[in-house]
């Protein structure tokens, strides 16, 4: 139990359009789920957290007009760049949590395969 | 402030040749320490969790340790398919976020 999808596993787009990438909890409600950005040898760097049917909370530094997300439903959850740049290209990956006060453990936190995005 | 330091950033091992990774932590209340193992391309694959100083787990060659200050996943004989990053990471109580440490890539060499 405890899968995460995440789609599309790459995409490549030109400069200025938007790109939006999708993260679902396929057997679990997930109350809670996160984006993450890797950059190549590095570790997960968190940019949101967001929690259903409210708004994200960004990190510091992350642009919340830059990097929509909704999380509309507890299997769902959306990442939208808007006006993408070349800068923005990198891996994204997310994150979905089982219920507020589930232990920590197999599917306490699972994460999504990853979105590989490459703005042209 | 909450950190969660990895070492060694890099590791090349001979098949075979058992070893330690080791993930430092300092953070204001631990509810839970986690090891991820990350194949390139991918999203991080969960492996284990501690709660408490003391603890140990194994799954195959691998056997994750937590002290009040620091996590060892050991590595027992490995094989060139556990090649991978590993990446440590801690819960912390009062917030819902992962702290991720920079991970240790390690290469078994056939």
């Amino acid at each position: 139990g405890a899968v995460v999808s995440q789609h599309p596993s790459w995409v490549i787009c030109k400069s200025g359009t938007s790109v939006k990438i999708e993260c679902r909890s396929l057997d679990f409600q997930a109350t809670t789920m996160f984006w993450y950005r890797q950059f190549p040898k590095q570790s997960l760097m968190l940019m949101a957290t967001s929690n259903e049917g409210s708004k994200a909370t960004y990190e510091q530094g992350v642009e919340k007009d830059k990097f929509l997300i909704n999380h509309a439903s507890l299997t769902l959850s959306t990442l939208t760049v808007t006006s993408a740049h070349p800068e923005d290209s990198s891996f994204y990956i997310c994150s979905a949590r089982k219920g507020q006060g589930a232990i920590y453990g197999i599917g306490g936190y699972t994460f999504g395969s990853g979105t590989r995005l490459t703005v042209v | 402030e909450d950190q969660v330091t990895q070492s060694p950033e890099a590791l090349r091992l001979q098949e075979g040749e058992s070893s330690s990774l080791n993930c430092s932590y300092t953070v204001s209340g631990l509810r839970g320490l986690f090891w991820y193992r990350q194949d390139p391309g991918k999203g991080p694959e969960f492996l284990f969790t501690l709660y408490s100083a003391g603890e140990e787990k194994e799954k195959e060659r691998l056997k994750a340790t937590l002290t009040k200050k620091e996590s060892f996943l050991h590595i027992t004989a490995p094989k060139p398919e556990d090649s991978a990053t590993y990446l440590c990471a801690v819960g912390i109580q009062g917030a819902q976020k992962l702290v991720f440490g920079q991970g240790t890539r390690l290469t078994i060499n056939p």
